[in-house]
């Protein structure tokens, strides 16, 4: 069984559509991050979150511990959001040694104009 | 600042040799991160660098191996490749160590193809 899992594997939307992306895990972590991955491999780390919600333009990443669920917004879809968005777990706390990424499987999202 | 960077861009091994991939983080990080994508497997973690010290190792056989320099550059080096080892191995950079919730920024990738 994966420790993380994403929702929807694909999503297709007409521009100016609100996305939601889930990702659901089972193990507790220090911290969840959402990535993005543009068609030739280059991926930009979108959010880092520990707790609550986090927003930058019109991207809205939260975070319910309790529930170990985690969503990714787009407000006002553009076909420039056209990606793979992926959500990673950060778990392992010992000090004295590094944590790991454990990776969901992506979330293909296509935009059309 | 430069990002990071990864050398090199593309590569074509056969099975049995060996490859050594390099990455130079973003100036003033010290800590690097290995990854690797496969369309089967998705994005796997590898090893990551600390000061010269590797601080954790995903689960791969022993071919696959890293190591740091003092200026904080990265390689890593996979020996006797497999035709399932063709894959885009990215590495991601860091101010400090990752447990401390830094974030990482990744380079572009080396797409390696073993024939």
């Amino acid at each position: 069984k994966n420790e993380v899992e994403q929702s929807p594997q694909n999503l297709t939307a007409q521009e100016g559509e609100f996305i939601t992306i889930n990702c659901s895990y089972s193990v507790g972590i220090s911290a969840l991050h959402w990535l993005q991955q543009h068609p030739g491999g280059g991926i930009v780390s979108l959010f880092m979150l520990s707790s609550g919600k986090k927003k930058h333009g019109r991207l809205i990443a939260t975070i319910n511990i309790q529930e170990k669920h985690s969503s990714l917004h787009i407000t006002a879809s553009h076909p420039r959001d056209s990606a793979v968005y992926i959500c990673a777990v950060r778990w392992g706390v010992v000090e004295t040694s590094g944590s790991r990424l454990t990776f969901g499987e992506g979330t293909q999202l296509t935009v059309n104009p | 600042k430069a990002g990071v960077t990864q050398t090199p861009r593309y590569l074509i091994k056969t099975r049995g040799q060996q490859v050594t991939l390099s990455c130079s983080p973003i100036s003033g990080h010290r800590s690097v991160s290995w990854y690797q994508q496969t369309p089967g497997q998705g994005l796997q973690f590898l090893f990551e660098y600390f000061s010269e010290t590797q601080r954790n190792k995903g689960n791969f056989p022993g071919r696959f191996s890293g190591r740091q320099f003092s200026n904080s550059r990265s390689e890593m080096n996979v020996s006797t490749l497999e035709l399932g080892d063709s894959a885009l191995y990215l590495c991601a950079s860091s101010f400090g160590v990752t447990y401390f919730q830094e974030t990482q920024y990744f380079g572009p990738g080396t797409r390696l193809l073993v024939l």
